[in-house]
């Protein structure tokens, strides 16, 4: 069965430093997120992506973060200059549309 | 703001009961609703998707949709053990991202 991969399972780095975390869709989904959840919180949307663009961003999602689709199958998210509160689990996710979004197995990132 | 609500709870219930679990929205345009089981440390898992009016059954899990009052509910017939978990509503917004709830924690007493 399809899944949505992402790289690393944890990654632990240092107050300023930039992160990419690294995700391979279901090859035949259009859409892609970007999600977070803080310890204890609530999951938060962060971005949707298609058709190689920004489709939509929360505010949450500043000029700290970018997304990138670098070739056909991965879909990356970069953290500029690391600080403690980004300290989450980064979720992934695909879809086709209007229909069932599929996650990956999660990035916890760690800011130290 | 668009937003969903959830009970955060404990709900506490019993091994072989029926758990129900409830969730509101705002925004009266919303199309598209899930129900996702998220592990202490875990990834959302979907469980269930709803798109119109009244109940869609799988297994032993039954979503019901109601626009008008704008409520989605849950129910796991014959909970077990390993239906101990976060139950996380959400709802689909106008890019197809999802806008979540709290979550329901759901405690299966043996």
């Amino acid at each position: 069965e399809p899944e949505v991969t992402q790289t690393p399972s944890h990654q632990v780095t240092q107050m300023g430093q930039e992160v990419i975390l690294r995700c391979v869709p279901i090859s035949n989904h259009l859409y892609f997120y970007w999600y977070r959840q803080i310890l204890g919180q609530k999951v938060e949307f962060l971005v949707s992506f298609y058709n190689n663009e920004i489709s939509e961003k929360s505010e949450i999602f500043d000029d700290q973060f970018s997304v990138e689709r670098p070739d056909g199958s991965n879909f990356t998210l970069k953290i500029r200059s690391t600080k403690l509160e980004d300290s989450a689990m980064y979720f992934c996710a695909s879809t086709r549309g209007n229909r069932e979004a599929f996650f990956g197995q999660g990035t916890r990132l760690t800011v130290v | 703001q668009k937003e969903v609500e959830q009970n955060s709870g404990p709900l506490s219930v019993p091994e072989g009961a029926i758990a129900s679990l409830n969730c509101t929205y705002s925004d009266r345009g919303s199309q598209s609703f899930f129900w996702y089981r998220q592990y202490s440390g875990k990834s959302p898992e979907l469980i269930m998707s709803i798109y119109s009016n009244g109940d869609k059954e799988d297994g032993r899990f039954t979503a019901q949709l109601n626009k008008a009052s704008q409520y989605v509910s849950l129910l796991i017939r014959d909970s077990q053990p390993s239906d101990s978990a976060t139950y996380l509503c959400a709802v689909s917004g106008s890019n197809y991202q999802l806008i979540w709830g709290a979550g329901t924690k759901l405690i299966i007493k043996p």
